[in-house]
């Protein structure tokens, strides 16, 4: 069974541009959640999602959005990238809201 | 959310049993205690959860007392593969499970 799978693993990007990035469930998981991890610092709450609504959103700017596709898929959009925004995002999943997570490997960013 | 409170690092040697006390005073009577382990540029990986007294599975063992205001992850006989960062997180899964980790403990196990 494949795990949680995210796109890109890396990318680099310039301040102020946009950028998406994907994430697949475990086949069959509902929910999905975005985190964000500063090098050093514990994974931050972004979103979660649950049959394609959201459920939750964490202390982000409103330049931070995401939704969830009929297949479970999801993205996660960044607009007017800064360079704090440079972090490994991490994407879980699970079949209920109320379940443990199953996180993927991340995508790690880099604002220059 | 309740906010926890984890030791930031710990010291093991290999075949030693290591202990994480993590501290989470205002726990609210719906949440679940959860451990993650994760190592470096890798996502968290799911350890163990509880809500009460014990629980076991093939990796870990967690402890809740009664009052359930503390909780402590127990991880027998390391070896070196299990250096890592624990998180400790306690979150209510009607709330949107929106988990908050902590900073983490940083167990490094030493030969």
């Amino acid at each position: 069974d494949a795990g949680v799978t995210q796109s890109p693993t890396h990318l680099i990007k310039t301040r102020g541009q946009h950028v998406t990035l994907r994430c697949s469930p475990i086949s069959g998981h509902k929910s999905v959640s975005w985190y964000q991890q500063v090098l050093g610092q514990g994974p931050q709450f972004i979103f979660q999602y649950y049959e394609k609504e959201e459920r939750g959103r964490g202390n982000f700017p409103d330049r931070f959005s995401a939704r969830q596709f009929p297949n479970y898929s999801s993205e996660l959009n960044v607009n007017a990238l800064l360079l704090g925004d440079s972090a490994l995002y991490l994407c879980a999943s699970s079949f209920y809201d109320s379940d443990a997570y199953t996180f993927g490997s991340g995508t790690r960013l880099t604002v220059v | 959310l309740a906010k926890t409170t984890q030791p930031i690092s710990m010291d093991s040697y290999e075949g030693q049993e290591v202990n994480i006390t993590c501290s989470h005073n205002n726990i609210a009577t719906n949440d679940y205690i959860t451990w993650y382990q994760q190592f470096p540029s890798q996502g968290p990986r799911f350890i163990i959860q509880g809500y009460k007294t014990k629980v076991t599975n093939e990796v870990a063992s967690l402890f809740i007392p009664a009052d359930r205001k503390s909780s402590t992850l127990s991880l027998p006989r390391v070896s070196l593969s299990d250096t890592a960062v624990y998180y400790c997180l306690v979150g209510d899964g009607a709330a949107g499970n929106k988990l908050t980790f902590g900073g983490g403990t940083r167990v490094l196990v030493k030969p």
